[in-house]
């Protein structure tokens, strides 16, 4: 079975300097990948996601991610944060194909002002 | 309105009561899902359902039974709940028909068992 690390649990950044939250996955075979974003007192919201094609894609918010299939990871990055990002932040992954979905244990960012 | 409704939002209770959390949708969405969030575990799927007549153990099933009365309706029910299922529940949808990712999450039901 797939696992999902994201080696940092907690990403404090100043206000509008770049960021990236690490994910890395366990298997090299076909992958879909995704990054959800959780404010407070709400549920999860798909950020971005990667099916096929091009390897860097861009989501909501300023946000893009680069999927690497040889380091197996899918790193999120944004180039200049914003107060309102501060959020806990989620990688995914699927097999592609498989009724799977393995979530990764979550990066809290925290922007400073 | 929210397109995903949860109820409770919290909800506190003793082992062994029989507990039910309500989920419904506005999406119009087939696919359903009950997940668990717990601190520094992220989230963990417990049931899913792909229309009203099928039904998935996710998994962390044990437990735990679920209900889709109709395409918007997917209930989580804890026969006799214990203090280790305090957590975090979320329910959620998602329109896409080949896929596993949820993509309208509800606000979450925070249930405590004592």
């Amino acid at each position: 079975a797939q696992s999902v690390t994201q080696l940092d649990s907690q990403v404090p950044v100043f206000e509008e300097a770049p960021v990236e939250l690490r994910c890395n996955y366990s298997s090299s075979v076909s992958v879909y990948l995704f990054w959800y974003v959780q404010y407070p007192n709400q549920g999860l919201q798909l950020l971005l996601k990667y099916l096929s094609g091009s390897t860097l894609v861009k989501g909501i918010n300023g946000f893009e991610a680069e999927f690497n299939k040889s380091q197996t990871s899918f790193h999120l990055r944004k180039p200049s944060v914003h107060i309102s990002d501060t959020a806990e932040y989620f990688c995914a992954v699927s097999d592609a194909g498989a009724n799977n979905l393995f979530f990764g244990t979550g990066t809290r960012l925290t922007v400073i002002p | 309105d929210a397109d995903v409704t949860q109820t409770p939002r919290n909800r506190i209770t003793k082992t062994g009561k029989r507990i039910m959390l309500e989920c419904s949708q506005t999406k119009g969405h087939d696919r359903m899902y009950w997940y668990r969030q717990d601190p520094g575990l992220g989230l963990r799927l417990i049931y899913y359902s792909f229309d009203v007549k099928d039904i998935n153990k996710g998994e962390i099933s044990d437990g735990y039974s679920v209900s889709r009365q109709a395409q918007a309706k997917f209930s989580l029910s804890l026969e006799s709940a214990i203090p280790n299922q305090t957590a975090l529940y979320f329910c959620a949808t998602s329109e896409s028909p080949n896929l596993m990712e949820p993509q309208h999450f509800g606000d979450g039901t925070r249930l405590s068992i004592l």
